[in-house]
């Protein structure tokens, strides 16, 4: 079965701090994703990758930056967080046919 | 510009009821449209999907029916059960693995006892 854990589970930082947010998964999948959960907004891809070091821009990007340099990790990075960054965070994997993925548990952020 | 749409924030439905959900898309290129379910503080999980050459995918209490000419699908969930109170998110998708998957706002459903 896909495996996938997000660390921090939950951060509060301050604004103009940056933060990093990890997604780690324990198979080799090749496409990974980073989504945010916003009440009235639902799910929004902010990056994607589809292999080590090969990564696009979802809808929401602006802000934040992705690097994946081995095939089971995806790092997400705020370089200087804001209060509009205040989220919930999934990570997911793409593990079957087209659109069906996988999602890690969350990692809650609050910028203060 | 939304390209998944679902109109309904919320929606109450007694348990042994039929449950609908409505998704509306505009793009006509998507070729899978799938159906997700988020309990709080977990992440989404896939329920069932369907392909735009087909117009209906059952799977046990689940079905869900696309109609292409009006860029519409719904999900039906019969019988309605408490487990099944939860947010749906509808999705869709290009047919390549590295197409981006859009997602609608989501619905939350509660079922009432």
């Amino acid at each position: 079965d896909a495996g996938i854990t997000q660390s921090p589970r939950h951060k509060v930082t301050e604004t103009g701090t940056p933060v990093t947010l990890r997604c780690h998964q324990t198979e080799n999948h090749r496409y990974m994703y980073w989504y945010r959960q916003d009440p009235g907004h639902g799910l929004r891809l902010i990056h994607y990758s589809y292999g080590v070091k090969d990564t696009d821009k979802g809808e929401v990007s602006d802000g934040y930056s992705v690097s994946r340099s081995k095939t089971e990790d995806f790092l997400l990075t705020l370089e200087s967080a804001t209060s509009s960054q205040t989220s919930v965070y999934f990570c997911a994997i793409s593990v079957q046919g087209p659109g069906e993925l996988f999602f890690g548990e969350g990692s809650r952020l609050t910028v203060l | 510009d939304q390209q998944v749409k679902q109109n309904s924030p919320s929606l109450s439905v007694q348990e042994g009821r039929i449950s609908i959900l409505n998704c509306d898309y505009t793009n006509s290129m998507f070729d899978y449209f799938l159906w997700y379910k988020k309990y709080p503080a977990e992440g989404p999980t896939f329920l069932i999907s369907i392909s735009s050459i087909k117009d209906k995918n059952e799977d046990g209490r689940f079905t869900v029916f696309l109609n292409k000419s009006a860029k519409h699908l719904s999900l039906h969930i019969v019988p309605s059960q408490p487990g099944d109170s939860a947010v749906y998110f509808c999705a869709a998708s290009g047919m390549n693995r590295d197409d981006k998957i859009i997602f609608g706002k989501g619905t939350r459903l509660h079922i009432l006892p």
